[in-house]
């Protein structure tokens, strides 16, 4: 069982440019995230989808697309990379029928140059 | 607004000596609780999680977590740390009326001397 997979594991970007960062999960979870991380200040919601076929904003959504349009997949697109997008993204998912925990991927390094 | 405070941005403690990660909360409602842990390079492991009943949690490598309602915290312990506890650790809020979205704090890094 792999959990949930990310790629790439790191990119290096120069600004301007299109990215998506992929997330798949294979536990059949309902719900699932997309976060980063910067030092000092923990994790930050991005977006997020409860449900295959709905995605919602986080506490940092912009610059940020997501969709959702099967359990599995949930890639976050940034349209135009800018340098205070630098950051370690993590994909996450949770069960909402059984519990509030989330799971999380091992990250993509993202520096955008 | 929903807000999670971990005091200590770093900690340092002797092999074999006892742990206290401090977690403080504030929330508009009954909140669940996580506590999460980063080893360098990876993704976030959950470490034990309180949803209701005994306010005294045990977790896996050893952590126990104790949730106290008067005080709006829910601190992380070890009674004998280990070289290879050194990690950051991230407390999580969530609630049944904000949906599946947690808030994490800031993170406190565990460093351990021997």
């Amino acid at each position: 069982i792999a959990g949930i997979t990310q790629a790439p594991t790191s990119q290096i970007l120069a600004a301007g440019r299109r990215m998506t960062l992929r997330c798949t999960q294979d536990m059949r979870h309902n719900a699932m995230y997309w976060y980063r991380q910067d030092l000092g200040l923990g994790l930050r919601l991005i977006h997020y989808s409860n449900t295959a076929g709905t995605t919602g904003k986080g506490e940092v959504p912009d610059g940020y697309s997501v969709s959702r349009a099967n359990t599995d997949d949930f890639p976050l697109t940034l349209a135009s990379a800018v340098p205070s997008q630098t950051s370690v993204y993590f994909c996450a998912s949770s069960d909402s029928r059984i519990g509030y925990e989330q799971y999380f991927g091992p990250g993509t390094r993202l520096t955008v140059t | 607004a929903q807000s999670v405070t971990q005091p200590d941005i770093h900690i340092t403690v002797s092999e074999g000596a006892s742990l206290e990660l401090r977690c403080n909360y504030s929330y508009g409602a009954t909140p669940y609780l996580f506590w999460y842990v980063q080893s360098p390079g990876q993704g976030l492991q959950l470490l034990l999680k309180y949803f209701s009943g005994d306010t005294l949690v045990q977790g896996i490598k050893g952590f126990e977590a104790e949730f106290k309602r008067s005080q709006s915290s829910f601190n992380l312990r070890k009674p004998s740390v280990h070289w290879s506890d050194a990690a950051e650790y991230f407390c999580a809020v969530g609630a049944k009326e904000y949906g599946n979205k947690l808030v994490f704090g800031a993170g406190t890094i565990l460093r351990v001397k021997s």
